[in-house]
């Protein structure tokens, strides 16, 4: 079983609205990512988290709020968003080691209004 | 920021053709992996390649990690429609803590039936 999966699948949001978004896989996968991608673009790391503690961001503003609560949920807390915010985000996890290889999540198609 | 240089960009086929895309990188990566993205949809792993000269079958599709370590390309055999999607090429370093991917810009397959 190679699923990821994420929640909601949309949400469309106000600029002063807090909202988040849930990621979970239950394959004991140890690495956990957060990806934004704009349409007809490959998608862009935000976050990873490996063991449970944040290990890298990529700058990303602080809008965006990763949470990790266990080895096998992933939270991305949403707060005053910009409407250039709107894309899909998508959620990976991976096993780690030699072979370690990321499989995705459906995504949460974002919109910002 | 680094990214690999795939093509063509886009393909339009008559169904039941063969397909070639291929990504080049003047970086060595110790991992290539193969996506397929359907709109609106998160990216689905078809291929992953983990060894030099490593060639490796899925059903319709092969890919090969280049002797080089710096290509790899992908062949899908007698396309379908359902082949339709966006087709992404991703490299790994797996140097140390390092997770991160390094994509290609994606190739558009369209299928004529």
């Amino acid at each position: 079983d190679t699923e990821v999966t994420q929640t909601p699948k949309h949400l469309v949001m106000g600029m002063t609205n807090k909202k988040s978004l849930k990621c979970e896989q239950h394959m004991g996968h140890r690495a956990m990512y957060w990806y934004k991608q704009k349409a007809k673009k490959p998608p862009e790391l935000m976050f990873v988290y490996s063991y449970e503690k944040l290990s890298i961001n990529e700058s990303v503003p602080s809008r965006f709020s990763p949470e990790c609560p266990n080895s096998s949920l992933l939270n991305l807390h949403l707060h005053a968003l910009q409407p250039e915010d709107s894309a899909l985000y998508l959620c990976a996890s991976s096993q780690g080691g030699r072979t370690d290889t990321q499989y995705f999540g459906p995504g949460t198609r974002l919109t910002v209004l | 920021g680094q990214q690999l240089n795939q093509s063509p960009q886009s393909m339009f086929i008559q169904e039941g053709e063969d397909v070639s895309m291929n990504c080049t990188s003047s970086s060595i990566f110790n991992t290539w992996l193969w996506y397929k993205q359907d709109p609106g949809e998160g990216p689905v792993l078809l291929i992953a390649l983990y060894k030099a000269g490593e060639l490796t079958s899925n059903g319709r599709l092969t890919a090969q990690f280049g002797i080089t370590r710096k290509d790899s390309f992908l062949n899908i055999s007698a396309s379908i429609p359902s082949d339709v999607g966006i087709y992404f090429c991703a490299g790994q370093q797996n140097a140390g803590n390092n997770r991160k991917l390094i994509w290609g810009l994606g190739t558009s397959l369209a299928v004529n039936p």
